[in-house]
């Protein structure tokens, strides 16, 4: 069954960067389109980030627009998120989730979230 | 970008009962690309509609959706105790993707 299982989060201080990686498992992940959610504390779902089978096919939310680079290797069967510029706004739950096909469309399947903590 | 407001807030329920959630675009949506997600408690969110009315694999026939152009909603015929939980809908009509606010639906 499918799996998605991330990790890289932590605290950082405002300013600072952070990359957060997604391990996938339980399908042909090349195949697929990822994403990334977020969900700030006791607040409700942001979309973040997508990517396509191609790199080239890259869209994001206009919070993170900029500071933000999702990227894949399919070798590895991971997606990561670097994150650059860091807001205490961008402190949340961020969730790895796959595309039900190429997308950008709904996710169907999610992780279970690695938190990200930006204060000083 | 598309702004979705789902209503209302909370909805305050028994088992047992109907339930009814709204979201609303702020600019007409393919209903294709109109979603809804379930999260309970401490878990990730869960696909439960996709295209407007169509129930992800697993997903009991008490939950229907409906809904085309602006205006979305989300039935849970007969609440089971597992049902209390945030909804939310989602556009992917396009970018960038959002997401509506939420609806709490919880015990009455």
């Amino acid at each position: 069954q499918v799996q998605l299982v991330e990790s890289g989060g932590g605290v950082v201080q405002p300013g600072g960067s952070l990359r957060l990686s997604c391990a996938a498992s339980g399908f042909i992940f090349s195949d697929y389109g990822m994403h990334w959610v977020r969900q700030a504390p006791g607040k409700g779902l942001e979309w973040v980030a997508f990517i396509g089978l191609d790199e080239n096919d890259r869209y994001y939310g206009d919070s993170v627009k900029g500071r933000f680079t999702i990227s894949r290797e399919n070798s590895k069967n991971k997606v990561s998120l670097q994150m650059n510029s860091l807001r205490v706004e961008d402190t949340a739950l961020y969730y790895c989730a796959k595309d039900f096909f190429v997308g950008p469309g709904e996710q169907e399947s999610w992780g279970q979230g690695t938190l990200v903590s930006v204060s000083s | 970008e598309v702004v979705l407001t789902q209503s209302p807030g909370t909805l305050s329920l028994s088992p047992g009962e109907r339930a009814t959630l709204s979201c609303r675009a702020s600019q007409s949506v393919s209903s294709s690309h109109l979603v809804w997600y379930q999260q309970r408690p401490g878990q990730a969110p869960r696909l439960l509609i996709y295209g407007a009315s169509s129930r992800a694999p697993g997903i009991p026939d008490r939950f229907s959706g409906s809904g085309s152009g602006t205006d979305f909603s989300l039935t849970i015929s007969r609440l089971e105790p597992e049902d209390f939980a945030v909804y939310y809908c989602q556009q992917y009509h396009s970018a960038p993707l959002t997401f509506g606010g939420g609806t709490q639906v919880e015990l009455k």
